[in-house]
């Protein structure tokens, strides 16, 4: 699989459009984008995915490239509660599910 | 639906025992995955099923490590003999994968923190 790079850490004020970029230069093809998310101490959680198409539902918007070499997640009113750790992992749908896990991004929404 | 459920929560043993943790996919799905914590390594996938068929066990450290899942409702992973470098969280998931659901999301239980003295 294709490997990601995110951001170690960034802030956001309470109520203000969070956004997180993703670079996955060497995606291929078959290769879709998606994110993940976790609080302290909780298992991941889905946010969102998606092939070369903006995306949106009801937790997140995801905006890919034209190249697909990069991608942003928008939390587009962040809340206290969206402080969690954000995954950005690029993956084949063919791959049975399996997911690669990097460092994430650390966001903390500050008051 | 209740989620994926792990049990237990929280296990504290001494090194050389034999540790099983266990794990209750969501009703339905037909993939299972294993996934282990730590600071050093972050979140790593150590085995999954589909259909109750072990699909990849190379994720697994060392043969100290199996998993099992006799059914669709219940996996297990095994620790013996354990080692305090097994200290970890160790999470299972579940998706309905490949036929299942237009998101394809994995669902992640709660964890289970494993300290290893």
């Amino acid at each position: 699989d294709a490997k990601t790079t995110q951001p170690p850490s960034m802030d956001c004020a309470e109520g203000r459009a969070a956004n997180l970029p993703c670079n996955h230069s060497t995606i291929s093809g078959n290769e879709y984008v998606y994110w993940y998310r976790q609080i302290h101490s909780q298992g991941p959680q889905y946010i969102i995915h998606g092939l070369k198409n903006n995306e949106t539902n009801e937790m997140a918007s995801l905006i890919i490239t034209e190249d697909r070499k990069s991608s942003t997640l928008i939390l587009p009113h962040a809340t206290l509660r969206d402080t969690a750790v954000y995954y950005c992992i690029v993956r084949a749908f063919d791959s049975w599910g399996k997911l690669q896990f990097g460092a994430g991004t650390q966001v903390v929404v500050t008051p | 639906d209740a989620g994926v459920i792990q049990s237990p929560r929280h296990e504290v043993t001494e090194m050389g025992q034999e540790v099983t943790l266990r794990c209750k996919p969501i009703s339905g799905h037909n993939s299972l995955f294993w996934y282990r914590q730590t600071m050093m390594r972050g979140l790593e996938l150590l085995i999954y099923f589909n259909n109750n068929v072990p699909i990849d066990d190379s994720g697994m450290p060392e043969d100290r490590f199996s998993a099992k899942m006799p059914n669709a409702s219940f996996s297990t992973l095994k620790i013996q003999p354990s080692e305090p470098r097994d200290s970890a969280v160790y999470f299972c998931a579940s998706s309905a994968y490949p036929e299942g659901g237009l998101r394809d999301e994995q669902f992640f239980g709660p964890g289970t923190r494993l300290t290893v003295l």
